[in-house]
């Protein structure tokens, strides 16, 4: 079963113009990452936020955090048709969770050239 | 260095049979996991093994195994194939602190089509 949900499920937008995705979680993380992938394949690492951390960058990405509402929002800026991917944010539980990250489903982002 | 490798690529195989998929971990990676994607379950983890040792292990029926070696690749093996395991089969790898939450890379997957 899946952690969470993500939402929206799927985004249309036009290149030069902001994505934004949500990722809700239901039991306490040690850390949210979140992870794009192409057509099926393999899945590329983005950005990995910490449970005590509010916001993170990295380039065009832009991630928050909010632990008391158990979500996460991850913002792609001024979005490039390359952008066209499934993105997943996934969690990983404190503990003994060795090596398990719990996936979202997944919203689709379709960026038009 | 280079990335985590699968093989193989592509796999059609029958009922009833089974089927062992390889991983190579990025060089000096000591934890890999494995986690099937459906279009109905999404991604879903299977187990982790970190030093020859599973460490953790997913809702999996008992069909689904794996090992690593002391080179660190690794193998899943699935027994007695039903049509429900069509998937693609994704290994990462992380750096292997061993410490929980570390970041994962993975190979570009083993697509799995049972008939």
């Amino acid at each position: 079963s899946q952690q969470g949900e993500e939402d929206p499920q799927a985004l249309s937008i036009q290149e030069g113009e902001n994505a934004t995705m949500n990722c809700s979680y239901k039991t306490s993380i040690n850390n949210l990452q979140w992870y794009r992938q192409n057509s099926g394949r393999g899945l590329v690492h983005l950005i990995l936020i910490r449970s005590n951390e509010r916001e993170k960058h990295s380039g065009r990405l832009r991630v928050t955090l909010d632990t008391s509402k158990k979500s996460s929002s991850l913002l792609i800026t001024a979005s490039r048709a390359a952008d066209t991917a499934s993105y997943f944010c996934a969690t990983s539980a404190g503990g003994t969770s060795y090596g398990k990250l719990t996936f979202g489903q997944g919203t689709i982002l379709t960026v038009h050239p | 260095k280079a990335g985590v490798t699968q093989t193989p690529r592509y796999l059609i195989k029958t009922r009833g049979q089974q089927v062992t998929l390889s991983c190579s971990p990025i060089s000096g990676h000591r934890s890999v996991s494995w986690y099937q994607q459906t279009p109905g379950q999404g991604l879903q983890f299977l187990f982790e093994y970190f030093s020859e040792t599973q460490r953790n292990k997913g809702n999996f029926p008992g069909r689904f195994s794996g090992r690593q070696f002391s080179n660190s690749r690794s193998e899943m093996n699935v027994s007695t194939l039903e049509l429900g395991d069509s998937a693609l089969y994704l290994c990462a790898s992380s750096s292997g602190t061993g410490a929980v939450g570390e970041t994962q890379y993975f190979g570009p997957g083993t697509r799995l089509l049972v008939l």
